[in-house]
């Protein structure tokens, strides 16, 4: 399996702009977790789904944010509008079910800088 | 509430050296899980172990080593004979377990900084 994959690697966008995060899980994975990562509050989880169900989302910062998982293979995290403080690496991750316990897979993250 | 404390910000360390990366955790739950995960300057995460709150004991893999001790709720990992590849952020991390197995919805530490100089 390829792993969790992000896109884009990279994102550079201005102030005010809508923003889109893409997250393709492992195949499998039933669970998908959307994490960020800041100087000032380090890793932080912002939402999680469960067989494509949102389950917890009071990481969300506010309604700004908003993340979706349509099908088993595919999560969005959009911001809109972003802002300057909205930069930061954003993390997505992938796990399998319950009984099967591991480690949450991560992807490679984006990084994202609004100017 | 949990969580968990990493109060080494950073640590410098000329190669060959051992060196321990200090976790402490907080949790109300019997059950639960505890994680390392390296973060080198690429910036990705990669996973390093997991433990269960039921399994105190130590582990080594190569020149790590993890020390597991619920009486005073740490996790510390050593790294024997440190390589400049070793430089990297670490994390600890906590799961909370919930049905029968674990959500892996992690709380991680801020992380501990380790430059291994040549």
């Amino acid at each position: 399996d390829a792993g969790v994959i992000q896109s884009p690697r990279h994102e550079v966008t201005e102030m005010g702009q809508e923003v889109t995060l893409r997250c393709k899980p492992i195949s499998g994975h039933d669970y998908l977790f959307w994490y960020r990562q800041t100087m000032m509050r380090g890793l932080e989880l912002l939402i999680y789904f469960n067989n494509n169900v949102p389950i917890d989302d009071s990481g969300m910062p506010e309604d700004r944010f908003s993340a979706k998982m349509p099908n088993a293979s595919f999560s969005t995290l959009k911001i809109q509008p972003s802002e300057p403080r909205d930069s930061a690496v954003y993390f997505c991750a992938s796990t399998p079910g319950r009984g099967r316990n591991t480690e949450a897979f991560f992807g490679q993250g984006t990084r994202l800088t609004v100017v | 509430a949990q969580k968990v404390t990493q109060a080494q910000t950073e640590i410098s360390v000329v190669e060959k050296e051992d060196v321990t990366l200090d976790c402490v955790y907080e949790t109300r739950d019997t059950t639960y899980y505890l994680f390392w995960y390296k973060q080198p300057p690429s910036g990705e995460l990669v996973f390093l172990i997991r433990r269960n709150s039921f399994d105190e004991q130590n582990e080594i893999s190569g020149r790590y080593s993890w020390n597991f001790q619920k009486s005073t709720s740490s996790f510390n990992f050593t790294i024997t004979a440190s390589q400049v590849v070793d430089s990297a952020v670490y994390f600890c991390a906590l799961s909370e377990a919930k049905y029968g197995g674990a959500t892996n919805k992690l709380i991680f530490g801020t992380g501990t900084l380790l430059a291994v100089q040549p």
